[in-house]
């Protein structure tokens, strides 16, 4: 068990609708990343967060927004959902988010599938 | 952005079989990480590599960070039903902080019985 939790394991929309993933890191961290994960892409880093603060952005699409809130938890929205949005979306923290000793701990993962 | 090709692709080995992957890239990195994915589950650290020419173990599991740092190897040995998974290499090109992580597409471990 990392201590990162993520919810739902799996979520079943259909396209043009809205979902919210969920993330609690592991206690103590402050930095939290988003990564996308799909059978051609492999795993790509969306977006992270440290204490609340936008820190990164990586290959996140404008329908696609993540925040962090004060209790360190952090959500990510998909948006105007396409059948191309479904695959496994991780979470992953680590203490500070910076150096290059820096541990990222992930999450099991939220399956959608969008149909 | 930085790539990483990452081979093979997928192995079928017997139990009690050597394993030797890699992951090479066109870019300097400045460290290399190996990560195994089980089924259902995140990515997990199994080693990281900081110099170039380091050599780590941890258990059976041996990696390298390459000299010329443009690649990296990850060996196996004596694999059990357990090693099954997928296997990714990471490197990081920035001088720190995990956005600067790329990710290879992984290679598939399945041990035939």
């Amino acid at each position: 068990d990392s201590g990162v939790t993520q919810t739902p394991k799996h979520l079943i929309t259909a396209t043009g609708q809205r979902v919210t993933l969920r993330c609690s890191p592991r206690s103590g961290d402050l930095s939290v990343y988003w990564y996308q994960q799909s059978l051609d892409q492999g795993l790509q880093f969306l977006i992270q967060y440290y204490n609340g603060e936008e820190r990164a952005k990586g290959n996140i699409l404008e329908r696609f927004s993540a925040q962090q809130f004060p209790d360190l938890h952090s959500e990510l929205n998909l948006s105007s959902l396409e059948l191309g949005d479904s695959a496994l979306y991780f979470c992953a923290s680590s203490l500070s988010g910076q150096g290059k000793s820096e541990k990222l701990f992930f999450g099991s993962g939220t399956q959608l599938s969008v149909l | 952005g930085q790539q990483l090709n990452q081979s093979p692709q997928s192995m079928f080995i017997q139990e009690g079989e050597d394993v030797s992957m890699n992951c090479t890239s066109s870019s300097i990195f400045n460290t290399w990480l190996w990560y195994k994915q089980d089924p259902g589950e995140g990515p997990v650290l199994l080693i990281a590599l900081y110099k170039a020419g380091e050599l780590t173990s941890n258990g059976r599991l041996t990696a390298q960070f390459g000299i010329t740092r443009k690649d990296s190897f990850l060996n196996i040995s004596a694999s059990i039903p357990s090693d099954v998974g997928i296997y990714f290499c990471a490197g990081q090109w920035k001088g720190g902080g995990a956005d600067g992580l790329t990710f290879g597409k992984g290679t598939h471990l399945i041990i035939q019985p």
